[in-house]
């Protein structure tokens, strides 16, 4: 069975950018849609991008299209997720997930990464 | 932007009682609504998916119900690892999340 599993916590200086990867193991996300969320605190989880780790094709929300980028490393089964410009209310843990089956680009998520928290501040 | 609206935001129960949990979306989403648990420090936990389907390996104590904008998840004889904050997930349109419901002992 596939586990998702997330680069560690990071502190960042507000107007850096902050790079989170996912991996995958156990199975292959290739063909799957990759999403990414954050849970800030006091805020419900917000769904950020999702991305297909075969070609990097990608969805935005809205608020994110110009600060938000994605890499991979298929040789790794490995996502990379840019945020640039970050802010203070930047300041969240930071999730990918998927579904496990089905090809919906929108689905229930049964499996998740741990999570990784970052903290901007000056 | 399709808006979760979830009740209450705090619940306090005790061992053995049922449980019921709201959440209410600003636009009919179907039947495609998941409910999730987390737990402090850990990913959320899938349990149920297209309102009612109970995922594989999750207690039959969890049910959830309803269509369109009404939704409901029910815990019933609750049990000490439920302790826990749950939260809606709409994925018809995009991906909007309820606030949370953190279950408590009471």
């Amino acid at each position: 069975q596939m586990q998702l599993v997330q680069s560690g916590a990071e502190v960042k200086k507000p107007g850096s950018s902050v790079q989170i990867s996912c991996k995958a193991s156990g199975d292959s996300f290739t063909h799957r849609y990759l999403h990414w969320m954050r849970l800030a605190p006091g805020q419900p989880l917000e769904w950020m991008a999702w991305v297909t780790p075969f070609n990097v094709n990608t969805k935005y929300a809205q608020k994110f299209e110009d600060r938000l980028s994605f890499t991979r490393d298929m040789s790794m089964s490995t996502v990379y997720m840019d945020l640039s410009s970050l802010r203070s209310d930047d300041t969240a843990t930071y999730y990918c997930a998927t579904a496990s089956e089905g090809g919906f680009q929108f689905d229930a998520f049964d499996m998740w990464g741990q999570g990784t928290m970052v903290i901007v501040s000056s | 932007d399709i808006q979760m609206t979830q009740s209450p935001s705090t619940l306090s129960a005790s061992v053995g009682d049922s449980v019921t949990v709201t959440c209410r979306a600003s636009q009919n989403v179907g039947n495609w609504l998941a409910w999730y648990q987390q737990k402090p420090g850990e990913a959320p936990k899938l349990l149920i998916y297209k309102a009612s389907s109970l995922q594989g390996g999750v207690p039959s104590r969890f049910s959830g119900s309803g269509s369109g904008t009404e939704f409901t998840l029910t815990i019933s004889s609750l049990q000490p690892d439920d302790f826990a904050t749950y939260f809606c997930h709409q994925y018809k349109t995009y991906s909007t999340f309820g606030q949370g419901t953190k279950v408590e002992i009471k």
